[in-house]
């Protein structure tokens, strides 16, 4: 079965500092990998997705997430932050036949400190 | 419409009431899912759905969970008897394929349910 650990409940970055996320996986074949972002009260908005190919992926936001196949992880990076990043990040990994969803991790909730 | 629309945004239940929790998705989309966030967690997946058919139920916590989707747009999330375990956001989510591919999923803002 898939499973996606996110090691880090709680993060505080200054603002204007870079800042990485980590978030490994456990899947037999190459998974497909997402961040989304949950502010309070809020739905999941996508910040990025690996499907194939290049393993640095850009996304919204000015975020970015690199697919480390040897690590089994996608870690999610930014090189400054800014106030309205504070929110709720999760990594999911998914498969192509879709049927069974995501799977997401815990989450790691992100502080900025002015 | 823009987005995956859900209702009501907020539900408070006693224990053992019954309840429906609404699902729009962006038209056209064929792939809806329904996912269960408890408070501090990360959404769980509870089912899917294919156009009108239920393809994966596997995730649903009990038998008092029932989702349909029978024109295959508008989906209906139903907890019945409901428990004080069953306080969660509720989340659908809406994809235009079939399987997952390049567009992922949209998700609506949830039903925050709490049972009293």
């Amino acid at each position: 079965a898939q499973s996606v650990t996110q090691p880090d409940i709680h993060i505080t970055v200054s603002e204007g500092a870079s800042l990485e996320l980590r978030c490994n996986y456990s899947y037999g074949a190459t998974p497909y990998l997402f961040w989304y972002v949950q502010s309070p009260g809020q739905g999941l908005q996508l910040l990025l997705k690996y499907f194939s190919g290049d393993t640095l992926v850009q996304g919204i936001k000015g975020f970015e997430a690199e697919f480390k196949r040897s690590q089994s992880s996608f870690n999610l990076r930014k090189p400054s932050v800014h106030w309205s990043d504070a929110a709720e990040y999760f990594c999911a990994v998914g498969d192509g036949g879709g049927a069974d969803g995501l799977t997401f991790g815990k989450g790691t909730h992100l502080i900025i400190q002015p | 419409g823009a987005g995956v629309s859900q209702s009501p945004r907020y539900k408070v239940a006693k224990r053992g009431q019954d309840v429906a929790l609404r699902c729009d998705p962006i038209s056209g989309h064929v792939s809806l899912f329904w996912y269960q966030q408890a408070l501090g967690q990360g959404p769980e997946f509870l089912t899917y759905f294919q156009n009108e058919a239920q393809l994966d139920k596997s995730g649903l916590p009990s038998d008092r969970f029932f989702a349909e989707r029978p024109e295959g747009s508008v989906s209906t999330l139903k907890i019945q008897r409901t428990q004080q375990e069953d306080s969660a956001v509720y989340l659908c989510a809406s994809s235009p394929e079939g399987v997952l591919g390049q567009y992922g999923y949209t998700f609506g803002s949830g039903t925050r349910l709490t049972v009293v």
